[in-house]
């Protein structure tokens, strides 16, 4: 497997543009994750799906940010309009659970670094 | 005060030397992670545990739960383990959310 992967790894675009971040999680994964990285508040947890349902988005930080997953193997995390405060490295992660519990850690992906000016 | 506190910020040692990270917190927690990120940005999940001690190759991770602490050693340090050493506990009461420290640098100098 290829891993979690992540699109694009550098993003640099004018406030108030759109931007859409993309996960490809590893196949058999049914939870996915979207953090983000600052200086400032280190890695935190923006949204998590279990089996492409949102189950908890209370990181996300306000109406400006949506995530999707339209099925198992994609997701996006947009950012409408973007603003110089978000400019972060943005992780996905993907973790297999069976009845209810964690096989394993999270496996991450390389990350988009996203820089708004 | 923050839920999950790590020490040290910064550590920098000898190539050979063993290495303690420790990780300590104040809610309950289901299960702690440590993770490693590279120079580059890329994070590892490199343990997932809720009880006892697990080991992979030169990686040590314990947890003692009554303690609500936890620690990360390396035996035989070597400076490719240099990276920023982050651990997170995930929440007992049945959701995902995981809340990090604030990492360790570690520098291991040949």
């Amino acid at each position: 497997d290829a891993g979690v992967i992540q699109s694009p790894r550098h993003e640099v675009t004018e406030m108030g543009q759109e931007v859409t971040l993309r996960c490809k999680p590893i196949s058999g994964h049914n939870s996915l994750f979207w953090y983000r990285q600052t200086m400032m508040r280190g890695l935190e947890l923006l949204i998590y799906f279990n089996n492409n349902v949102p189950i908890d988005d209370s990181g996300m930080p306000e109406d400006r940010f949506s995530a999707k997953m339209p099925n198992a193997s994609f997701s996006t995390l947009k950012i409408q309009p973007s603003e110089p405060r978000d400019s972060a490295v943005y992780f996905c992660a993907s973790k297999l659970y069976s009845l209810g519990r964690a096989m394993d850690g999270y496996t991450f992906g390389s990350g988009t670094r996203l820089t708004v000016v | 005060k923050n839920e999950v506190e790590q020490s040290p910020q910064n550590l920098t040692a000898q190539e050979g030397e063993f290495i303690t990270i420790n990780c300590s917190y104040s809610v309950g927690i289901s299960a702690l992670h440590w993770l490693q990120q590279h120079p580059g940005g890329g994070i590892v999940s490199l343990f997932m545990l809720s009880s006892g001690k697990k080991k992979h190759g030169r990686l040590i991770a314990t947890i003692n739960i009554q303690e609500k602490h936890s620690s990360l050693h390396i035996t035989a340090s070597h400076p490719r383990d240099s990276a920023v050493y982050i651990c997170a506990a995930r929440s007992a009461f049945g959701n995902e959310k995981l809340t990090f420290g604030t990492g360790t640098r570690l520098t291991i100098i040949p």
